[in-house]
């Protein structure tokens, strides 16, 4: 069965950076993409951008351009989102979710979520 | 930048059919998803493609679009199927983007 496993809850100072984990299995990791979605305290959710599993390709999302990146380890179906410059507005929960190729848009399977917390 | 439009709030009583609405601009040619989100849960994919239920999806849960609308429909809603709904969709660019989210509630 699909399986996408976060790493764990962190807490951060405003301006640092954080970089959160998602190892996958059940499925063959280079034949689909992954997308991270976010989700403020008692807020929608937000899409974040996009990574190929197969060739690394990336789409992010206009407002993120710039502290955002996103990588994948294929030896170990790892993928990889990291946010630099915090503010305590990027306080909330970050899913990753399995999506297809070759540009995503049909998010099916989704991580547990990871809590990450920008407070001084 | 793209938007897809929710209710807030639909309210039901139980056994009555819940529909929510998604609208978007792009919805004629990109297909929208649903997916449900309990309090403290990761979100579930409930319908895919405009009307496909994933294997697991109970048959209450069904999909439809028609023009720049999207519907999902639960016919005779449950009290377990409270929760968060979402659409999801993306834009001609590829930019992928989900709806405000409603609270449907079954009592």
């Amino acid at each position: 069965q699909v399986q996408l496993v976060q790493s764990g809850a962190e807490v951060k100072k405003p301006g640092a950076s954080v970089k959160v984990s998602c190892k996958a299995s059940g499925y063959t990791f280079t034949s689909y993409g992954i997308s991270w979605v976010r989700q403020a305290p008692g807020q929608g959710l937000e899409w974040m951008g996009w990574i190929s599993a197969y060739n690394g390709n990336t789409n992010y999302a206009q407002k993120l351009q710039g502290r955002v990146t996103m990588t994948t380890d294929t030896s170990t179906s790892t993928a990889y989102m990291e946010l630099r410059s915090l503010r305590s507005d990027d306080t909330a929960v970050y899913y990753c979710a399995r999506d297809a190729p070759p540009s995503g848009g049909s998010i099916d399977y989704w991580g547990q979520g990871t809590l990450v917390t920008v407070s001084s | 930048s793209y938007e897809l439009t929710q209710p807030p709030s639909v309210s039901v009583s139980p056994g009555q059919t819940a529909r929510i609405t998604c609208s978007g601009d792009a919805l004629p040619k990109k297909y929208a998803y649903w997916y449900q989100q309990k309090s403290g849960q990761a979100p579930v994919l409930v319908i895919y493609e405009d009307s496909k239920r994933p294997s697991g999806i109970p048959e209450r849960f069904s999909g439809s679009s028609s023009g720049t609308m999207a519907t999902l429909t639960i016919s005779g809603a449950q009290v377990e199927d409270e929760a968060d709904y979402y659409c999801y969709s993306t834009d001609s660019s590829g930019n992928q983007v989900f709806g405000g989210g409603t609270k449907l509630t079954v009592l």
